[in-house]
C-alpha cells in the first residue's frame, strides 16, 4: 500500500519568492511515480508534474520543480517566482508504476496563499 | 487540447434518490477512474475501469455504486439510493496506458444531497 504525507495544511508566500510545499511518501514498491496537481478554487484537478522514482535528475516544469530525495522518500514541489495565480490547493500523489490499472493515491493537500 | 468532460457541473438530489454523473474520458485514453472529494478534504479513490471491466475498487465502493461504460465513450457513476455523506465533489479521470500515466482530470461534478 502507498502512503502520501503532506505535514503543512496551509503555506503562505509573497508574491515572487519561491516556496517549498513538502511531500513524504511511503510504498515498497521498487517502480513508483510521484505527481502533484494544483486545485484552484474552481475546483479542476491541474497536472503540474511527474517524477519517476527511476530518473536521476529532478523533474522540472517552467516555474515548477520536484525536488526528489528518494533515501528520504521524499518529492517536495519548489515554486520559483511565485504569482497571485498560483493561490489554490496543491495535492501530492503517487502510483506503483508496474501494477496495470493502480490508482493514485493522494495526500491531503497543502493550501498556498500567495500575498501581494 | 482534448480534455475529459463531466456532466452535470452540479446535482442536487433528495436523499433516496439515484443519481447519475457521466463523464466523456478523452479519447485515445485506455484507463477510466472514478474519485469524491468531500468538501475541504483529500481526494479520495473510488474505482478504476479498463477494457470494460472494473480493476480495482476502494471500500468506499459499495453496493449502492456501480459504473458502466455504455456506448464505448461514456463513462457513467451511478450511486443508487443516495445518502447525505454522498454530498461531495465526484471527479472523472483518464489516462493513457504509457508511463508516467498522468491522470487527466473532469472540472468536476458536485452533488449535493438534501
Amino acid at each position: 500500500a502507498q502512503k502520501i504525507t503532506q505535514t503543512q495544511p496551509g503555506m503562505f508566500v509573497q508574491e515572487k519568492e519561491a516556496v517549498t510545499l513538502d511531500c513524504t511518501y511511503d510504498t515498497s514498491d521498487q517502480s513508483y511515480g510521484l505527481f502533484w496537481y494544483k486545485q484552484p478554487s474552481s475546483g479542476e484537478m491541474i497536472f503540474l508534474i511527474y517524477q519517476g522514482s527511476y530518473d536521476e535528475q529532478n523533474a522540472t516544469e517552467g516555474r515548477y520543480s520536484l525536488n526528489f530525495q528518494k533515501a528520504r522518500k521524499s518529492a517536495n514541489l519548489v515554486i520559483s517566482a511565485s504569482q497571485l495565480g498560483d493561490s489554490a490547493m496543491y495535492f501530492c500523489a503517487m502510483r506503483p508504476l508496474n501494477s496495470g490499472n493502480t490508482p493514485l493515491v493522494f495526500g491531503k493537500g497543502t493550501r498556498l496563499s500567495v500575498i501581494a | 487540447e482534448p480534455e475529459v468532460t463531466q456532466t452535470p457541473s452540479h446535482q442536487v438530489t433528495q436523499m433516496g434518490q439515484e443519481v447519475i454523473l457521466r463523464c466523456v474520458p478523452i479519447s485515445n485514453h485506455l484507463y477510466f477512474y472514478w474519485y469524491r472529494q468531500i468538501l475541504g478534504q483529500k481526494v479520495e479513490f473510488l474505482v478504476s475501469f479498463y477494457n470494460n471491466e472494473i480493476s480495482e475498487k476502494s471500500e468506499i465502493f459499495d453496493d449502492q455504486f456501480s459504473v458502466e461504460r455504455p456506448d464505448g465513450s461514456n463513462f457513467t457513476l451511478k450511486i443508487r439510493s443516495t445518502k447525505l455523506e454522498d454530498s461531495a465533489m465526484y471527479f472523472c479521470a483518464s489516462r493513457v496506458g504509457q508511463v508516467p500515466g498522468e491522470l487527466f482530470f473532469g472540472e468536476g461534478s458536485r452533488l449535493t444531497v438534501l
